[in-house]
């Protein structure tokens, strides 16, 4: 069984700070993604790695990805308070004759002024 | 981009009754579609794997009979709650995958009073 593991769960932080979000998952998978959830709303896409060593940057986030360490991270780098958010990996694995996602238990990020 | 409509945006229904949520693809056909739930402070947990013109494939523990989904065309999938009760009271995200990547609803947030 496919496992996700995101730490930390909360993060308070100072704004012009940096910080990084792991992710770790239990077995290959084709892909990973990153997921912000502002509350009350529903998902929206930030990254999606494909391969051993991708790294993709946006604004004041960069998520890596290791393969063989199975683990991904997420950087913010001089933190804003609008980055507060609920951030979420997942991981995208064929299950059977289907693909599904197993998301990560999700980090409740606080950027304080 | 890939656009999921979700409706409704929350319903507050009384305890015994049954409500309908439906997530369409607008600009893209989907075989298969994925119903999630969220409970406050939590992950995704994925419910059940919806598919076109066949059967829905349940996750462990989620009892097919109290939540019916119904994929009758390659744009629309429905998730029944049948005889709802408070503990149902949950954020409900459907999403499906065009060609690349996985795109969501906007969630609907269930009330059982």
């Amino acid at each position: 069984e496919l496992k996700v593991e995101q730490n930390p769960l909360f993060l308070s932080m100072q704004e012009g700070k940096n910080y990084t979000i792991y992710c770790n998952y239990s077995t290959t998978s084709d892909r990973l993604y990153w997921y912000r959830q502002d509350p009350g709303k529903s998902l929206e896409s930030l990254f999606v790695l494909l391969s051993n060593g991708a790294v993709k940057q946006e604004g004041r986030l960069m998520a890596s990805l290791d393969t063989k360490a199975r683990l991904s991270t997420l950087h913010i780098t001089a933190a804003v308070h609008d980055l507060s958010a609920t951030y979420f990996c997942a991981v995208d694995k064929q299950s059977g004759s289907a693909r599904q996602l197993t998301f990560g238990s999700g980090t409740q990020l606080t950027v304080l002024p | 981009g890939a656009v999921v409509s979700q409706h409704p945006s929350w319903v507050i229904c009384k305890s015994g009754t049954s409500v309908k949520i439906e997530c369409r693809s607008l600009d893209f056909q989907a075989t298969t579609m994925f119903w999630y739930r969220q409970f406050p402070k939590q992950s995704l947990m994925l419910m059940a794997t919806s598919n076109e013109g066949s059967k829905a494939t349940y996750e462990q523990g989620v009892e097919k009979d109290k939540f019916l989904i119904n994929h009758a065309s390659l744009t629309l999938s429905t998730l029944t709650v049948t005889s709802a009760h408070p503990e149902d009271s949950s954020f409900y995200i459907c999403s499906a995958s065009p060609v690349y990547g996985y795109t969501f609803g906007s969630g609907t947030r269930l009330t059982v009073v």
